[in-house]
C-alpha cells in the first residue's frame, strides 16, 4: 500500500473548521483514502472514506484533489470531542481473495482548544 | 448488537509468563484482526482471520505468538514467555466482509498489555 505523510500534530479553536491534510503521491488507480481517528484509551474509529470524488457523511468531509495525490478531512465543526490522533490510510480496494489489512502510519494529534 | 469486546481490559504478567487476550466480534462478522500499538506509535498488523481460517500471520513478530478463532467467532491472542517488548496495546477489529475487501473495520478498546 502506498504511503501517506500527514503532520504531526494541528490546533484547532472549538466551532471552527479542522482541515487535516494528507499527502499520498505514490497512489495508485485501485487505492482508496481511509480516514481514521483514535481518542485517547480508545481503538481507532472509521470515519470516511474514498477514491476519487470527494465524500461526505455525518461525521465529516473527504476532500480528494483531481491527481490524487493528496486529500483534505474536514471535520465542519470541531467539537472538544474531537481531539483524537487522526489517521490517513491508503488501501488497495475492489475484489480480492485475500483481505488487505489496513497499514497505519503516526497519525496527526489533533488538538480542539475551547 | 454490542460493539467488538476485548478482555481483559489491563493485564499486568512477569516476564516469562504467558498471556491469552481474547477478542469478541460484532457477531456475524467475518474478518477478524489483531493490531499490537506501542505507546506513541500507530497500530501495527499482527494476523487476519476470515471465519476459523489464519489467512495472514505475516506480522506476528516471533513464534512466541499465536492466534486462534476455532468456531469463526471468538479469538484468542496468546502470548508464550512474555518479554519486556511485548508491553503493548492489542487491538482487535472485525469487518463484515470476507472475501470482498473493504478497509471498514471496527476495533474494540484493546488489552493493555504490562510485562514487569
Amino acid at each position: 500500500d502506498a504511503k501517506t505523510t500527514q503532520p504531526p500534530s494541528m490546533d484547532c479553536a472549538e466551532g471552527r473548521a479542522a482541515n487535516l491534510p494528507c499527502n499520498h503521491s505514490t497512489i495508485s488507480g485501485n487505492e482508496y483514502v481511509y480516514w481514521y481517528r483514535q481518542i485517547h484509551s480508545q481503538g481507532p474509529q472509521y470515519i470516511i472514506h474514498g477514491l476519487k470524488n470527494n465524500e461526505t457523511n455525518e461525521m465529516a468531509s473527504l476532500i480528494i484533489t483531481e491527481d490524487r495525490k493528496s486529500s483534505t478531512l474536514i471535520l465542519p465543526h470541531a467539537t472538544l470531542r474531537d481531539t483524537a490522533v487522526y489517521y490517513c490510510i491508503v488501501r488497495v480496494g475492489g475484489s480480492y481473495s485475500g483481505n488487505t489489512p489496513l497499514v497505519f502510519g503516526k497519525g496527526t494529534r489533533l488538538s480542539v482548544i475551547a | 448488537g454490542a460493539g467488538v469486546s476485548q478482555s481483559p481490559r489491563y493485564k499486568v504478567a512477569k516476564r516469562g509468563q504467558d498471556v491469552a487476550l481474547r477478542c469478541d466480534p460484532i457477531s456475524g462478522h467475518v474478518s477478524l484482526f489483531w493490531y499490537q500499538q506501542a505507546l506513541g506509535q500507530g497500530p501495527e498488523f499482527l494476523t487476519y482471520f476470515q471465519n476459523e481460517a489464519q489467512l495472514d500471520k505475516s506480522g506476528l513478530p516471533s513464534d512466541r505468538f499465536f492466534a486462534e478463532r476455532p468456531e469463526g467467532s471468538v479469538s484468542t491472542l496468546k502470548i508464550q514467555r512474555t518479554q519486556q517488548e511485548d508491553s503493548a496495546v492489542y487491538l482487535c477489529a472485525s469487518s463484515s466482509s470476507g472475501r470482498q475487501t473493504t478497509g471498514k473495520l471496527f476495533f474494540g478498546s484493546g488489552t493493555q498489555l504490562s510485562v514487569l
